[in-house]
C-alpha cells in the first residue's frame, strides 16, 4: 500500500524559511516522479512543483519560482521542498503526491496523496 | 481566477445524476491535454477519480465517469449517494502558462 507522510510544516514569519519532507513507502519511490500541491485555507488546489524520478528535472509554478526548491533522496525514499522568502500568501496545506507513470510528468494525474502538512506564514 | 472554470456548487437528490463541468481554452483542454478529476471529502486529501479524460482508477465506482469535448470536460455522477458530498476539482496542463492548472472546484451537495 502506498503511503506518503508530509512533515516540517509550522508557523514562520514572512521572509523566513521552512523545509518540508515527504516520507514514502509501499512502492518503488525511485521510479516515480513526484509533485507538491498546496491548498490555502478555504481555497482550491494549486500546483507547486514537480520532480522527475531521478531528480534531474524539476518544474515550478511561477508563484514559487526562485523561492522554492524541490529535491529528493531516493536512498531515503524522501521528497523535499525547501521554501525560502516565505510570504503570507504561501500559507496553505502542502500535499505531496505521486505522478502517474507514462507521459510528461506535468501532464499526468497525481495518483496517491499524503494527508498534508500546514504551513502558516504570519508575523 | 483559474484558467479552468468550474461552477462553485451543484446539488442533487440521492439517486439522481449530476454533471460537473470544467471549461478551459485552446491552450489547455482544447489543445488536447488530458483532464483529470479529483474528489476531496471534507478535511481530507484529494483522491484521484478520473484520469486521462475518461479512465477510472481501480476501486472507483462506475457511477463516476468523465468526458471531454472541445475546450470543456465533464464529470458525471449517477446514482447520487450521501457519501458523494465533497469538493470536485478538474486538472489539466496549460501550454501558454507552462503550468499544471486546477479548476476552482465545485462543491457537491446531496440534498
Amino acid at each position: 500500500e502506498v503511503q506518503l507522510l508530509e512533515s516540517g510544516g509550522g508557523s514562520v514569519q514572512p521572509g523566513g524559511s521552512l523545509r518540508l519532507s515527504c516520507a514514502a513507502s509501499g512502492f518503488t519511490f525511485s521510479t516515480y516522479a513526484m509533485s507538491w500541491v498546496r491548498q490555502a485555507p478555504g481555497k482550491g488546489l494549486e500546483w507547486v512543483s514537480d520532480i522527475s524520478d531521478s531528480g534531474g528535472n524539476t518544474y515550478y509554478a511561477d508563484s514559487v519560482k526562485g523561492r522554492f526548491t524541490v529535491s529528493r533522496d531516493n536512498s531515503k525514499n524522501t521528497l523535499y521542498l525547501q521554501m525560502n522568502s516565505l510570504r503570507a500568501e504561501d500559507t496553505a496545506v502542502y500535499y505531496c503526491a505521486t505522478d502517474m507513470m507514462g507521459g510528461h510528468i506535468v501532464v499526468v494525474a497525481r495518483v496517491d496523496w499524503g494527508p498534508g502538512t500546514l504551513v502558516t506564514v504570519s508575523s | 481566477q483559474s484558467v479552468l472554470t468550474q461552477a462553485p456548487s451543484v446539488s442533487g437528490a440521492p439517486g439522481q445524476r449530476v454533471a460537473i463541468s470544467c471549461t478551459g481554452s485552446s491552450s489547455n483542454i482544447g489543445a488536447g491535454y488530458d483532464v483529470h478529476w479529483y474528489q476531496q471529502l471534507p478535511g481530507t486529501a484529494p483522491k484521484l477519480l478520473i484520469y486521462g479524460d475518461t479512465n477510472r482508477p481501480s476501486g472507483v465506482p462506475d457511477r463516476f465517469s468523465g468526458s471531454k469535448s472541445g475546450t470543456s470536460a465533464s464529470l458525471a455522477i449517477t446514482g447520487l449517494q450521501a457519501e458523494d458530498e465533497a469538493d470536485y476539482y478538474c486538472q489539466s496542463y496549460d501550454s501558454s502558462l507552462s503550468d499544471v492548472v486546477f479548476g476552482e472546484g465545485t462543491k457537491l451537495t446531496v440534498l
